[in-house]
């Protein structure tokens, strides 16, 4: 059973900086792409950022260019999401994606994570 | 303007069809992309329905009923997810989704009350 298991989110003043995680489980990590999606209070989706499944290929949202850093650890079966200059319009539920084809960077994201709360707020 | 547009609120009653819209912005062509659908309960992650491109060309996620299907209309420049048989469990937001440009694109959202 596919698992990811979202983590690090929290309370971070305005200007601050945050290291989300996400812990998968149940499929082979190295082969497949990961993304983040959020979710404002009471809004729709957002895509924040993709990884590819070797990690040498990132996108990101033109929100979160240059502030946010996507990356991977095989070895720990772990995706990240290094996030700086935090505003309070990034205040969301950072969610994990996994990719729906194996090595296919633009497939369906197809499995979900439960989310981590990011809230920005002095 | 969106690169996708859905109606922000459905009504259907139960038994009934829905018929669910996402129309890509004028410009961006619907033959050639691949869109997907997702719906969200509150309180839970989205879970993946279902992706359409073509009748030849399509996958239903794992365990998603057949009830839930996709299609296009070309004419209007839009992805389509129907749900027959609509069943009090099916009330949820839904939202669809493509690649475009480098980067994964939500529509807004559709609503969907069955009452």
């Amino acid at each position: 059973e596919v698992q990811l298991l979202e983590s690090g989110g929290g309370l971070v003043q305005p200007g601050g900086s945050l290291r989300l995680s996400c812990a998968a489980s149940g499929f082979t990590f190295s082969n497949y792409a990961l993304s983040w999606v959020r979710q404002a209070p009471g809004k729709g989706l957002e895509w924040v950022s993709t990884i590819s499944y070797t990690g040498a290929t990132t996108f990101y949202a033109d929100s979160v260019k240059g502030r946010f850093t996507i990356s991977r650890d095989t070895s720990q079966s772990t995706l990240y999401l290094e996030m700086s200059s935090l505003r309070a319009d990034d205040t969301a539920v950072y969610y994990c994606a996994k990719g729906g084809l194996v090595y296919i960077t633009t497939s369906s994201l197809d499995h979900w994570g439960q989310g981590t709360l990011v809230t920005v707020s002095s | 303007q969106a690169v996708l547009t859905q109606p922000s609120s459905l009504s259907a009653s139960p038994g009934a069809s829905a018929s669910l819209t996402c129309t890509l912005r004028s410009g961006i062509n619907v033959v050639t992309y691949r869109i997907y659908w997702y719906q969200q309960k509150p309180g839970s992650p989205p879970q993946y329905l279902l992706s359409y491109k073509s009748d030849s060309d399509k996958e239903q996620g794992s365990g998603v009923p057949s009830r839930f299907s996709g299609s296009k209309d070309a004419s209007a420049n839009a992805g389509i997810l129907l749900i027959s048989g609509l069943q009090s469990e099916d009330e949820a937001d839904y939202y669809c989704m493509m690649w475009y440009s480098s980067a994964w694109v939500f529509g807004g959202g559709t609503k969907l009350t069955v009452l």
